[in-house]
């Protein structure tokens, strides 16, 4: 059973492009979670999300990111216009029901480096 | 809001040594507790969790942690350090919702790095 798979591994972007960030949670888990990680800080929640719906998205800035986990198919992080204050880990976690108690997944996540 | 204070943002210890880190959180109800373990360009491995069901939780790799409400601390402890134990290790707190369940997100604490000398 594959874990939670998050791609590309790295990524890097010129200032003003787009990022997508992919994440496919464990089989079986329809809950997922992204968090950010800024150099020399802890994991900053972003974005809750269930299969066609954002549940909480307290997290997000206000402009330029946004997330969606289809119906088929991974969940996006979409970065647009990216600045280098954007240059952080970005994990993606999944639980089979909503939140951590009963079991929540973190992928190896995605290196974003904006030059 | 919740918040997480993990005291030490580094740790040394020596091979066969007490590890000891520190952990506080601030809520009105006691929250769900984790601690997370990071090796470097990993993802985050959880090492334990307390969920109310007993104060001393024992978790993978001989790690241990007590929950103690009056202190506010949720300290994770291993009697002897080995050299594998050597990464970065974060606290986190999740909403204790209604019926029991908790929210979605966690609340991290800035992480500790465990060293550990031969």
């Amino acid at each position: 059973n594959a874990g939670v798979m998050q791609n590309p591994r790295h990524l890097v972007r010129r200032r003003g492009q787009e990022a997508r960030l992919r994440c496919s949670p464990m089989k079986g888990h329809s809950h997922v979670y992204w968090y950010r990680q800024l150099p020399e800080e802890g994991l900053k929640f972003m974005v809750y999300l269930q299969k066609e719906n954002i549940i909480d998205e307290s997290g997000m800035p206000k402009e330029r990111f946004s997330a969606e986990f289809p119906k088929e198919g991974p969940s996006i992080l979409r970065i647009q216009q990216v600045v280098r204050g954007d240059s952080a880990a970005y994990f993606c976690a999944s639980s089979p029901i909503g939140g951590p108690y009963y079991g929540y997944t973190f992928g190896s996540g995605t290196r974003l480096t904006v030059v | 809001a919740q918040s997480v204070t993990q005291l030490g943002s580094h740790v040394s210890v020596s091979e066969g040594a007490l590890v000891l880190l520190r952990c506080n959180y601030s809520s009105s109800v006691p929250p769900y507790l984790f601690w997370y373990v990071q090796y470097p360009n990993q993802g985050l491995q959880l090492l334990l969790k307390y969920t109310s069901a007993a104060t001393l939780v024992k978790g993978i790799n001989g790690f241990e942690a007590e929950f103690k409400k009056s202190e506010t601390s949720f300290h994770l402890t291993k009697p002897s350090a080995h050299m594998s134990d050597a990464a970065e290790y974060f606290c986190a707190v999740s909403d204790r919702g209604a019926g029991g369940t908790s929210y979605g997100k966690l609340t991290f604490g800035q992480g500790t790095i465990l060293t550990v000398h031969p």
